[in-house]
């Protein structure tokens, strides 16, 4: 079975630094670009990021260029979403992933991660 | 405010059919590829349909996209009270060339 498994719940301080992790199954985690979305009552759900972890080439959302770091371990399958400085701003549920999609245009994902929450709060 | 459009809430009775509607432009929806997926809070989104109006193996025939111009369509029909979820619909948008989403519709089955 194709699955993605995110990190659990998070709770951290304001200028704490974060790192979720999103661990791949049951396909060849390298060969498929693996995209972040942020989901917020007030926003909905916002594209962050995509990761192809065959050769970690990343394109950011100019939203969160700088704001976020993602990455990606093909010895261990597991794709990242870190932050060195944390906000109130970034409590939010974060998902990760699969494009199926062959480029862009082709914009369909499966499987999706269960989300991780993440609530920063002083 | 997302960049595509979606109704916040929709509703019918059981047995019912049900259509979301998803607009953008012609920078996302007009160019690219819609997909749309079905959210149970708490849990992973799950695909419904892909390229418009294709739907992935062990998705019913219930479930139906279509597309025309800068605006999407999903259906819904034979509504049943297990379909009491939230639906988005994506897409990329070449301008911003960053992926797209809808604000999610809420369905309830009256």
């Amino acid at each position: 079975e194709v699955q993605l498994v995110q990190s659990g719940a998070e709770v951290k301080k304001p200028g704490e630094s974060l790192k979720i992790s999103c661990q791949s199954s049951g396909y060849i985690f390298s060969n498929y670009w693996i995209a972040w979305v942020r989901q917020t009552p007030g926003k909905g759900l916002e594209w962050m990021g995509i990761i192809y972890p065959g050769d970690s080439d990343t394109r950011y959302s100019p939203s969160f260029q700088g704001q976020v770091t993602i990455s990606a371990d093909k010895s261990i399958d597991t794709a990242y979403l870190q932050w060195s400085s944390l906000k109130a701003s970034d409590t939010a549920i974060y998902y990760c992933m699969r494009r199926l999609g062959g480029s862009p245009s082709y914009f369909w994902f499966d499987p999706w991660g269960q989300g991780t929450l993440v609530t920063v709060s002083s | 405010q997302s960049v595509l459009t979606q109704p916040p809430s929709v509703s019918a009775a059981p047995g019912q059919k049900v259509t979301i509607s998803c607009s953008g432009s012609s920078s996302n929806i007009g160019n690219n590829f819609v997909s749309w997926y079905q959210h149970f809070p708490g849990t992973a989104p799950k695909l419904l349909i892909y390229e418009n109006s294709k739907r992935p193996s062990g998705i019913p025939d219930r479930f139906s996209g279509s597309k025309s111009g800068t605006s999407a369509t999903l259906g819904i029909t034979g509504l049943q009270s297990g379909d009491e979820a939230d639906y988005y619909c994506g897409t990329w948008d070449s301008s911003l060339s960053v992926g797209v989403f809808g604000g999610g519709t809420k369905l309830t089955v009256l």
